[in-house]
């Protein structure tokens, strides 16, 4: 079974930290994602990344940057938290079939901006 | 503008009524149709991907079919572990990117 590990699944920062979310999948998929998803809201997405070092804007990346140093990990960062980012963070991977091919998720880290 | 709305927002049902949930969708060329189930404070579990028009899946108690405008959830004889937000999301051809509806809240008593 694939295998998406977030490393945190609550975080409570305050405002102006420094927020690193850890991703790694054991699947060797090529592409992976991190979104947020808030209610009403559905999931949005913040970055991909296609390859090792390579990433792409998402719909929603202010605030945010990330980091794909090798392939099965996938960093998010919040340089500087603000309470407008306080929720759920998603993380998820999926193999490079051309541009098809079902996500596979994580379990979720639930940020808590003070 | 590619987009998906699925309803209801939310469901009750007892044990053993069944129903169905929709994911309309408007997308410029589909690619894939995905369904997933979410656990409160979990993420999405992939259920089923459908390609084309006329498709459907079937897993134990649900099945997923597709037509060109919609795609349903059929849920038969539901049992209260079937309680969950159900997802729907569409890819576009020629895009990585996933576009994915708000979902649908179900609770099934028992």
């Amino acid at each position: 079974d694939v295998k998406v590990t977030q490393s945190s699944r609550y975080l409570v920062k305050r405002t102006g930290e420094k927020v690193f979310l850890e991703c790694v999948q054991d699947m060797d998929h090529e592409n992976m994602f991190w979104y947020r998803q808030d209610p009403g809201l559905g999931l949005r997405l913040i970055y991909f990344s296609y390859d090792v070092k390579m990433k792409e804007k998402g719909d929603i990346p202010e605030g945010y940057s990330v980091s794909r140093e090798k392939k099965e990990r996938f960093s998010l960062i919040l340089e500087s938290a603000s309470t407008n980012q306080t929720s759920m963070y998603l993380c998820a991977s999926r193999h490079e079939v051309g541009v098809g091919g079902e996500l596979f998720f994580g379990e979720g880290s639930r940020l808590t901006v003070l | 503008e590619d987009q998906v709305t699925q309803s209801p927002e939310a469901l009750r049902l007892q044990e053993g009524e069944s129903s169905s949930l929709n994911c309309s969708y408007t997308v410029s060329g589909l690619r894939g149709l995905f369904w997933y189930r979410q656990d409160p404070g979990k993420g999405p579990e992939f259920l089923f991907t459908l390609y084309s028009a006329g498709e459907e899946k079937e897993k134990e108690r649900l099945k997923a079919t597709l037509t060109k405008k919609e795609s349903f959830l059929h849920i038969t004889a539901p049992k209260p572990e079937d309680s969950a937000t159900y997802l729907c999301a569409v890819q576009a051809s020629g895009t990585y990117k996933y576009i994915f509806g708000t979902g649908t809240r179900l609770k099934v008593l028992a």
